[in-house]
């Protein structure tokens, strides 16, 4: 069955600092996709990237890049100069290999950023 | 243009009474989904759509039910709340061709 580990629950850093969360999957698929939400004291999940797994190239937006590495199943996220703004929770997720796939989440990372 | 729009965002029903929560959809995506997220803890499935064909997560509460009257709408129906459903409702739709997913901005439930 498909998992997500994400194994910091909390992260505080101070404004301008780089930070990585870390996210770890397990699937039986042989291709598959891998997702990043955002998740800001709203509520609403905001979608951030969604990358097949044919692709291990390295993937930069702005002040954001992810870094896949299928050889360890990892698919890491950076915000580089973090902002207050980035204080969020952010989830992992890749769907299950079965039916309709559902999105299986990690238990997400909450970071926190201070001026 | 907002594309999956959930109605209302914040909801406050009494322990007991029957609640109603809306989604929305202007994407035409034939797979529609409902999520719960409790405090500090990740979204999980209640349940999912495919068309009009419903499908229930083994272990969803029989107090939660779903509704599809047409591809644009869904909601969610809360027989009997109770204190632990208390949660963030989130809905998403998804296109099986594309395999993106679209999340609403969600729905607040507080139990009082």
């Amino acid at each position: 069955a498909q998992k997500v580990t994400q194994a910091q629950t909390e992260i505080s850093v101070v404004e301008k600092e780089d930070v990585t969360l870390d996210c770890v999957y397990e699937t039986r698929d042989t291709t598959y996709y891998l997702f990043w939400y955002k998740q800001p004291p709203s509520g609403e999940l905001v979608f951030l990237i969604r990358r097949n797994s044919f692709d291990e190239q390295n993937e930069i937006s702005g002040r954001y890049s992810w870094n896949f590495q299928k050889s360890t199943s990892s698919f890491n996220f950076t915000i580089t100069a973090s902002q207050v703004v980035d204080s969020a929770v952010y989830f992992c997720a890749l769907p299950a290999d079965t039916g309709f796939q559902k999105l299986v989440f990690g238990t997400g990372t909450r970071l926190l950023v201070s001026p | 243009d907002a594309m999956v729009i959930q109605n209302p965002r914040y909801q406050v029903t009494q322990f007991g009474k029957p609640v109603t929560l809306s989604c929305s959809q202007t994407l035409n995506h034939n797979v529609m989904y409902w999520y719960q997220q409790k405090s500090s803890q990740a979204p999980k499935l209640l349940f999912h759509y495919y068309d009009k064909d419903f499908n229930n997560e083994a272990d969803t509460p029989d107090n939660f039910q779903s509704r599809r009257p047409n591809t644009s709408f869904c909601f969610l129906d809360i027989r009997s709340p109770g204190l632990g459903d208390a949660a963030m409702y989130l809905c998403a739709t998804r296109d099986l061709r594309h395999g993106g997913y679209t999340f609403g901005s969600g729905t607040r439930l507080t139990v009082v």
